[in-house]
């Protein structure tokens, strides 16, 4: 059974990084074609998605923060992370980590809330 | 960026009644659209795509129709583990955007 598993501090700091990395247990990274990505939750702006990594490295972005976000991926590893840079309070907020498949999201992380406060 | 409106926002219900949700693109989406349950505490799972298609697992009282722009949600009977959050999302292009939801209570 597919699993992932969110990681990363749980407070940043305003004009931070945010930086999260999610491990899937179960399955390959590289020996699949999904692509893998983060989706964000908070109350003023509902579920919305941030980004995917595909395993070869090729990426697509929300334009809304493209200019703040880096999704990478460690096949060695079997992890993908994501750093966004710039955060404010606005950043705060549920991060999940899913598999796509076909642009629908199939598999879910439990989630991890990361709150942007000095 | 296609715009997703879901209503009602908020909907009651009893056990075995017929819920219906829709669910309003901003263009068309052919039928490039996902629905999700969202339980307190937990994640979304996913119980429909491609507008009509059941997610392997799901009962079978979940069902969705449409095409275009606007799409449904219907619960047959309503069973006392649907009350929930539901949230549409479509899978036409990126960016990929999701409706504000629709909580089902009591």
């Amino acid at each position: 059974q597919l699993q992932l598993q969110e990681s990363g501090p749980g407070v940043v700091k305003p004009s931070g990084t945010l930086s999260l990395t999610c491990s899937v247990s179960g399955g390959s990274i590289g020996r699949s074609s999904y692509y893998w990505g983060w989706i964000r939750q908070s109350p003023g702006k509902g579920l919305e998605w941030i980004g995917n990594i595909y395993y070869s490295g090729s990426t697509n972005y929300n334009p809304s923060l493209k200019s703040r976000v880096t999704i990478s991926v460690d096949m060695s590893k079997d992890q993908f992370s994501l750093n966004l840079s710039s955060v404010t309070a606005a950043d705060t907020a549920i991060y999940y980590c899913v598999r796509q498949a076909a642009q629908t999201f199939d598999y879910w992380g439990q989630g991890t809330l990361v709150t942007v406060s000095s | 960026d296609i715009q997703m409106t879901q209503s009602p926002s908020t909907l009651s219900a009893s056990v075995g009644d017929r819920v219906t949700i829709t669910c309003r693109a901003s263009q068309s989406i052919s039928s490039w659209l996902a629905w999700y349950q969202q339980k307190p505490g937990k994640a979304p799972k996913m119980l429909i795509y491609k507008a009509s298609s059941l997610e392997s697992g799901v009962p079978s009282r979940f069902s969705g129709s449409g095409s275009g722009t606007e799409f449904t949600l219907t619960i047959s009977s309503l069973q006392p583990d649907d009350f929930a959050t539901y949230y549409c999302q479509q899978h036409n292009s990126y960016p990929l955007t999701f409706g504000g939801g629709t909580k089902v209570e009591l």
